[in-house]
């Protein structure tokens, strides 16, 4: 089925460790992004990327990485996790950015560092 | 830049009640307002969406928002819950200069009971 799958759904990890999380999407849009959702601060922008190989900076960049090889996919790796990034993680995709057009969620990756 | 804020960080209310659930929001430029909900460990789902034209919006399961563009305000409201309705509310905001780029409110958690 078409649509905007996260992989894994839970996962937990030690401090120090990297990892990664997987979103892929069938529609071919050109816009993907990744938030973090905390109690108390909604959903805050990491990262989102244009079109394959172009990626900037959201609200919250720091200690994370995204690439974007190709347009169906767009992987988010904590490169040494720590405590602060315990969190759920989302990620959306959207055909045009410019015009009034939602955005399509995952169901979220909910990530713990002990 | 673009802000949002949700008034009311938790909203309870009995079965068959009227709710409402406030948003405001800043912006230097037209922007485009949404409504999301999210049920226990689900991603988001598009409720409602304001591009243009009338202010009062009509959505999925009932729900409305009126656009009030003086007073820079989105506000949710159902005229009869029910508690199939009980989930987290999220407010957001897109400008057209944002390259798709929404920012979220930090979530009202409206529960409904009997």
């Amino acid at each position: 089925d078409a649509g905007i799958t996260q992989s894994p759904r839970y996962k937990i990890t030690e401090t120090g460790r990297q990892v990664t999380l997987m979103c892929h999407q069938t529609w071919s849009h050109s816009y993907m992004f990744w938030y973090r959702q905390d109690l108390g601060h909604g959903l805050r922008l990491i990262y989102y990327s244009a079109a394959a190989d172009i990626t900037d900076k959201g609200e919250v960049p720091d200690g994370y990485v995204v690439s974007r090889s190709k347009t169906e996919n767009f992987p988010l790796t904590l490169e040494s996790a720590t405590r602060s990034q315990t969190s759920v993680y989302f990620c959306a995709s959207i055909n045009d950015g410019g015009a009034g057009q939602p955005q399509h969620f995952g169901d979220g990756t909910r990530l713990s560092i002990l | 830049a673009q802000s949002v804020t949700q008034l009311d960080s938790q909203v309870p209310v009995f079965e068959e009640a009227p709710v409402e659930l406030r948003c405001n929001y800043s912006s230097s430029v037209s922007v485009y307002l949404f409504w999301y909900v999210q049920y226990p460990n689900q991603g988001l789902q598009l409720l409602l969406k304001y591009l243009s034209g009338s202010t009062l919006v009509k959505g999925i399961n009932g729900f409305e928002a009126e656009f009030n563009k003086s007073q820079t305000s989105f506000h949710l409201r159902k005229p009869s819950v029910h508690i199939s309705d009980t989930a987290e509310y999220f407010c957001a905001v897109k400008s057209g200069t944002c390259y798709g780029k929404l920012t979220f409110g930090q979530g009202t958690i409206l529960t409904v009971h009997p």
